[in-house]
């Protein structure tokens, strides 16, 4: 199959670190993405693997393992303003389609 | 730079029905893709237009269907409605280069249908 599994949902407090982690099972992808969606909002884009390892983006980081089909996004320094939806999406080899994961949602209370 | 532009924000609309959903993308942006959005599923890829042409297509029935104008913007609509098209329905417009890495989507706010 190609489907993106991500655990549902996390509570967390604020200044604390929280990983979202993204497994799937296609081979024939370009690389992974991520994206936060705000209720109400729309998706906006937070960051791309293309290779293996780690990007770092100023709080975000993301991971990406092709070996072990296996991606996470990291939040650190959680602030109030980062209680939202967090989404892995993949983009297919041969097609400009991008396949969403169900996305994991992150409370942080004070 | 005006983002995404998507009309109306919420509709409702009974079974049986039609409605036509509009997206205007970001200026030069010739890709234009749409998604449904609902809590059990997440976002699922409807369609992708690039140029006028559909150049992707999602597992959706036929009943879903869109087009893209000259000037990038596009349509979607859906005929027949059934209680379980009640989404929020989400365009995205990107470069949309033929192939290869990133293409990062930028997505409206949506459109939120409710069938009754």
């Amino acid at each position: 199959g190609q489907s993106l599994e991500q655990p549902s949902e996390v509570t967390a407090v604020e200044g604390a670190i929280v990983q979202i982690n993204c497994t799937y099972q296609t081979s024939g992808f370009y690389g992974l993405s991520w994206y936060q969606q705000h209720d109400g909002g729309a998706p906006t884009f937070l960051s791309y693997n293309a290779l293996d390892g780690l990007e770092e983006t100023g709080r975000f980081s993301s991971f990406l393992s092709r070996s072990d089909s296996y991606g996470y996004l990291l939040l650190q320094e959680l602030q109030m303003k980062d209680s939202a939806s967090y989404f892995c999406a993949v983009k297919y080899y041969g097609n400009n389609r991008l396949a969403f994961g169900k996305g994991n949602q992150v409370v942080v209370i004070p | 730079k005006a983002g995404v532009t998507q009309t109306p924000r919420y509709l409702i609309k009974t079974r049986g029905q039609q409605v036509t959903l509009s997206c205007s993308p970001i200026s030069g942006h010739r890709s234009v893709s749409w998604y449904q959005q609902t809590p059990g599923q997440g976002l699922q890829f409807l369609f992708e237009y690039f140029s006028e042409t559909q150049r992707n297509k999602g597992n959706f029935p036929g009943r879903f269907s869109g087009r893209q104008f000259s000037n990038s913007r596009s349509e979607m609509n859906v005929s027949t409605l059934e209680l379980g098209d009640s989404a929020l329905y989400l365009c995205a417009s990107s470069h949309g280069q033929a192939t290869g890495g990133l293409s990062i989507q930028y997505f409206g706010a949506g459109t939120r249908l409710s069938v009754l």
